[in-house]
């Protein structure tokens, strides 16, 4: 089952903070982020696991709460190089499971 | 180091036609995973290759099937196209491990148009 994604698009000015919640209905055992901006490839942010502690790069961070099923991405300060529409893929079951995305969050940053 | 490449870019189909789409991954990866992108329904997992086997298929109709060779390049074939077809397919490549603790790659996709 796909998880949902909150907000759906959301529009901040530049300097702000954003966060974007992905919830699964399942138990999950780690929980991936990418970023596509419009017209190219998603990519990779971040991979948190199920035990794993909380991860981030620069300002982009991430939590992952096992208890309640769910991850959020933290954008900090954010810059307009953040816009685009961020995907969390889950997986519910250790070993060969499908990663399931949900359906994106379009954060566009203004000046 | 090369990335994931996808051919075509583009391409458009009439209804009833077949298509077959391209996927390189990135040398060394093992999996190929292909996933469908249509606004609003966000990427749609298709299937899962690694070592030429199929290890994780998705809820698509049976006129969706891919294949891998044993250089890990991956295609993708759909027949008896529908309007409902249309849509930006995406491959991605990993190492392919079985924990699934490294990310996907992925290429720039081949937009599929279905007239």
């Amino acid at each position: 089952q796909q998880p949902v994604q909150s907000p759906q698009a959301v529009i901040l000015r530049e300097g702000e903070d954003a966060v974007i919640n992905c919830s699964s209905s399942k138990a999950l055992y780690s929980v991936h982020w990418y970023r596509q901006k419009h017209g190219e490839a998603p990519v990779f942010l971040m991979i948190l696991l199920k035990g794993g502690e909380q991860k981030g790069h620069e300002k982009i961070s991430a939590s992952f709460n096992e208890k309640k099923q769910q991850s959020s991405l933290y954008l900090t300060a954010s810059q307009l190089s953040y816009s685009g529409t961020y995907f969390c893929g889950t997986q519910s079951n250790f070993g060969n499971e499908k990663l399931t995305f949900g359906t994106g969050t379009r954060l566009t940053i203004i000046p | 180091k090369a990335g994931v490449t996808q051919t075509p870019r583009y391409l458009i189909k009439t209804r009833g036609q077949q298509v077959t789409l391209s996927c390189s991954p990135i040398s060394g990866h093992r999996s190929v995973s292909w996933y469908q992108q249509t606004p609003g329904q966000g990427l749609q997992f298709l299937f899962e290759y690694f070592s030429e086997t199929q290890r994780n298929k998705g809820n698509f109709p049976g006129r969706f099937s891919g294949r891998q060779f044993s250089n890990s390049r991956s295609e993708m074939n759909v027949s008896t196209l529908e309007l409902g077809d249309s849509a930006l397919y995406l491959c991605a490549s990993s190492w392919g491990d079985r924990d699934y603790n490294s990310p996907l790659h992925f290429g720039n996709g081949t937009r599929l148009t279905v007239t």
